[in-house]
């Protein structure tokens, strides 16, 4: 069973700092990984992905990706209090349409 | 955009009814899933269908069925519900057009309560 694994949080920083969030993954054959976003009683929704090494940057989000060290991470710049969410992080399995999910890291922005 | 609906934002259902939760999307997607969620377990996968009448089972199918005859439309069907049911149902899609970017859609969710 591939595993996917983040710290739960919670996590709290304050409004205008870096947020952090890390993901380890035990495939080292996995080639893409996702970042969703879920408000509380909401649904997932997509807000990166990312498939090769290095950084890819959309507005104030950041996904690094270290293949050799088995981790992705998501940066939230400059957060605000309407980022309060759970992250969750999201491999595909090799040969299969499906997605591990990690538990998620819930992130707390205090005003 | 991706419409990925579902039947029922908030369900309550007696111990012992059958119970049907349906998705719908409009992006002419093959693939579909039906996940729920729990505090403190996740995303837990219960069946994925990849074509119209095929299924696959998640890891975790006890007490569910699924039923796909039309490529929009996947049910979740609980055949005799349980308290430990009572739970976050989340239908999501995706197109298996590349396979390492196969992003999932998700719908609004149905939170079932079992009595």
């Amino acid at each position: 069973q591939k595993e996917v694994e983040q710290n739960s949080g919670p996590l709290s920083v304050p409004e205008g700092a870096i947020a952090s969030l890390n993901c380890t993954y035990s495939d080292r054959g996995s080639q893409s990984f996702f970042w969703y976003r879920q408000y509380s009683g909401k649904s997932p929704e997509l807000i990166m992905f990312i498939y090769s090494n290095g950084d890819k940057e959309d507005g104030r989000f950041t996904a690094q990706l270290n293949k050799a060290s088995q981790y992705v991470s998501l940066l939230i710049r400059d957060s605000q209090p309407s980022d309060s969410a759970t992250y969750l992080c999201a491999v595909p399995e090799a040969g299969s349409y499906q997605l591990t999910f990690g538990k998620g890291t819930k992130l707390s922005v205090i005003p | 955009d991706v419409k990925v609906t579902q039947s029922s934002r908030y369900l309550v259902k007696r111990t012992g009814e059958k119970v049907f939760l349906e998705c719908v999307q409009d992006m002419d997607h093959e693939n579909m899933f039906w996940y729920r969620q729990d505090p403190g377990l996740g995303l837990r996968l219960i069946y994925f269908s990849y074509d119209v009448k095929m299924k696959e089972k998640g890891d975790i199918p006890e007490g569910y069925s699924v039923s796909r005859e039309k490529k929009e439309r996947f049910s979740l069907i609980l055949e005799s519900a349980s308290t430990n049911q009572t739970s976050m149902y989340l239908c999501a899609s995706s197109s298996p057009a590349d396979r390492w970017l196969d992003t999932q859609y998700f719908g609004p969710g149905t939170r079932l309560t079992v009595l």
